[in-house]
């Protein structure tokens, strides 16, 4: 079946503006995760989505991130009044009720440039 | 605070053998995993240990020890398609911790 799907793949933007990245995930995974990956570096976990549960934000890094997602399929992370140091590589990934959060699917994520 | 510590890179040759160590501070742990990353590639599930022992999936196992805190992923019969960016991950109640990655190179 098809895996986790991210648009766009490549962004740039220019400082002050606000973009909008869209994942679709695998069908029947219920928990989404979006990711930040600066070059060279780890994954830095930004929010989680689980059913129709509130999702956890507690890693969003200020209040220009955030994030919805529709009829707990499709999510939008939506970042304001972007800044350079926004720049990176964003990933969402899912994961089934069966395997449990330590099992994730990535999208070939969006790389957003600020400049 | 939160902490997962690897070596950031590793080289190797050929069908060699190569251990990624990951040791880990975390307020909660439920496991540890291992995912790869090919350079402009998306990460990808390699193994889970939840209990302290060793797991086996081919050429890859994965190594845990809880009362170590400590954890390794070891690949055998290395070829070059196993050059990648490695990371431990810890399960930490509802979120992936992730450490900051292992660069392997493999060689000819």
């Amino acid at each position: 079946g098809a895996g986790v799907s991210q648009s766009p793949s490549n962004k740039v933007t220019e400082k002050g503006k606000d973009v909008e990245l869209r994942c679709d995930p695998i069908s029947g995974h219920t928990a989404l995760y979006w990711y930040r990956q600066s070059l060279g570096q780890g994954l830095e976990f930004l929010i989680y989505f689980q059913g129709n549960s509130a999702p956890d934000k507690s890693g969003l890094p200020s209040d220009r991130f955030s994030a919805e997602r529709t009829g707990g399929s499709v999510s939008t992370l939506t970042i304001q009044r972007t800044q350079q140091e926004d720049s990176a590589v964003y990933l969402c990934a899912s994961s089934s009720p069966g395997t449990g959060i330590y099992e994730q699917y990535f999208g070939p994520g969006t790389r957003l440039t600020v400049t | 605070g939160q902490s997962l510590e690897q070596p950031s890179e590793v080289t190797a040759v050929e069908g060699a053998i190569v251990q990624i160590n990951c040791t880990y501070q975390t307020s909660g742990f439920y496991g540890l995993s291992w995912y790869q990353q090919h350079d402009g590639g998306a990460p990808t599930f390699l193994s889970y240990n939840a209990l302290d022992g060793l797991e086996e999936t081919g050429r890859f196992s994965s190594f845990l020890s809880r009362s170590d805190s400590y954890g390794y992923l070891l690949l055998q019969e290395l070829q070059m398609k196993d050059s990648a960016s490695y990371f431990c991950a810890v399960t930490n109640t509802d979120k992936l911790i992730f450490g900051t990655g292992t660069r392997l190179q493999v060689f000819p």
